[in-house]
């Protein structure tokens, strides 16, 4: 499996933007870019995902560099709520061939200070 | 909105009994997962379900780990007989596709159960 590198932490202000990194170096064509996040106490929740083209939704952006080799998730007020680990993971959704299994990594620890 | 719920919410077994953790997938779902997350480490894949088959599984799901979907709502886990080391979260996930990627393939995930092998 591709693999993926985030910062281990990382803090925001409340009701102020955050933006949480990814490299991807080795992605492949058919990788999409996964965003989950684990609440405490919770089980993982998708969040986003997208293949060449920046994404929103209502919960976050997900910007993809032209090159694909890194992306952004931002949040675009972060409030209590946000604060949890956060995920990024690359998969085969596109081949037919692909695993279906997500592959967690440690991810990103976000701390929102009120 | 739709969930994925699993019971129990805890549960506590003696080393070497067999413990079976319950799930219910999402209605519409067609594709169904196991997860682990040992305490203060990454979730970890277990196994994944289709069609009445395993699809795929990873190396921490050996002869002691079983799945079933005994009828047409509940996916269930078996640890036939339960290590120390079996102590985690256990997430039970669903989703409605997954190689399409003109859908939405997002996996689904319970709250979790927390097996306690003592």
């Amino acid at each position: 499996d591709a693999k993926t590198t985030q910062p281990n932490s990382m803090e925001s202000n409340e009701e102020e933007p955050v933006h949480l990194p990814c490299n991807h170096s080795t992605i492949s064509g058919t990788d999409y870019i996964h965003w989950y996040r684990q609440l405490p106490s919770q089980g993982p929740e998708y969040v986003i995902h997208g293949l060449t083209s920046n994404v929103n939704n209502r919960m976050a952006s997900l910007a993809i560099a032209e090159d694909r080799k890194s992306s952004t998730l931002i949040l675009h007020r972060a409030t209590l709520r946000d604060a949890a680990v956060y995920y990024c993971i690359l998969r085969d959704d596109y081949s037919g061939a692909g695993s279906y299994q997500l592959t967690f990594g440690k991810g990103t620890k976000l701390s929102v200070i009120p | 909105e739709p969930e994925v719920t699993q019971t129990p919410s805890h549960q506590v077994t003696q080393m070497g009994q067999e413990v079976i953790l319950r799930c219910v997938p999402i209605s519409n779902h067609l594709y169904f997962y196991w997860y682990r997350q040992i305490l203060g480490q990454k979730v970890e894949f277990l196994v994944s379900f289709y069609n009445n088959e395993i699809s795929e599984k990873s190396e921490i799901f050996d002869d002691q780990f079983s799945v079933e979907r005994p009828d047409g709502s509940n996916f269930t886990l078996k640890i036939r007989s339960t290590k120390l080391e079996d102590s985690a979260m256990y997430f039970c996930a669903s989703s409605e596709v997954l190689h399409s990627p003109d859908r939405q393939n997002e996996a689904f995930f319970g709250q979790g159960t927390r097996l306690t092998v003592v």
